[in-house]
């Protein structure tokens, strides 16, 4: 199984902070890389797909960057409603894997 | 607009089975794979396998192979997760997600699954 090695943890920060995460997969994976958002007591919600592409209705401060192994998440100002734990999964082989998720807290 | 709806809460004894629905659109059955996917108590999210429902083929990860069977009613349009010899461990959240070797974008609302004796 290919692993997904998330960092931070956790993070904590303010609104209009800038903050990115950091994604690395055991394997090459392309850009078979996506990023959900959880909220407590929710199911996931598809933020990224592709590395790069923002699904449609997903603000435009969220975005991502990488290829191959090393896959970067961002959101460029803080806002409320983004505190949440965010998770990476790869798709390119089965099974599909996910990071341990990152839980973006307020400062 | 695509939705996943999945049935209720279980409390379940240990050893026991549990079986979990999720019912989809039309479209949703006929052109995508379903996912499982559980999240025990403030821990992350992991797949447990997946079903082609239009053609009933199931593929299931390896921790969970010989205990959980993923099937498929086409007349219903309804995805079933059925674990078998259940632990305290497998106490989750599970949910079921519109696809596999794709991105997983639509998922039901989850359906808690508490094993106590």
């Amino acid at each position: 199984d290919i692993q997904m090695t998330q960092s931070p943890s956790s993070l904590s920060a303010s609104v209009g902070d800038r903050v990115s995460i950091t994604c690395q997969a055991s394997q090459d994976i392309s850009n078979y890389l996506n990023w959900y958002q959880q909220k407590p007591g929710k199911a996931p919600k598809l933020l990224i797909s592709a590395a790069s592409n923002l699904e449609t209705g997903v603000p435009a401060r969220f975005s991502g960057t990488g290829s191959g192994t090393d896959f970067t998440f961002t959101i460029s100002s803080l806002q409320p409603e983004d505190f949440a734990t965010y998770y990476c999964q790869q798709y390119d082989n089965l099974p599909p894997t996910f990071g341990l998720g990152t839980k973006v807290e307020i400062k | 607009q695509v939705q996943l709806v999945q049935s209720g809460a279980e409390v379940k004894k240990p050893g026991s089975s549990v079986k979990v629905s999720c019912k989809a659109s039309a479209d949703t059955f006929s052109t995508f794979t379903i996912s499982w996917v559980r999240q025990a108590p403030g821990q992350g999210l992991e797949w447990m396998g997946r079903i082609i429902p239009i053609v009933g083929i199931s593929n299931y990860a390896q921790k969970f192979q010989g205990r959980v069977t993923i099937t498929a009613d086409k007349f219903t349009n309804t995805v079933y997760m059925e674990l078998s010899s259940l632990t305290t461990d497998d106490t989750a959240v599970y949910f079921c997600a519109r696809g596999t070797s794709r991105p997983m974008d639509v998922w039901g609302q989850g359906t808690t699954v508490t094993v106590s004796s």
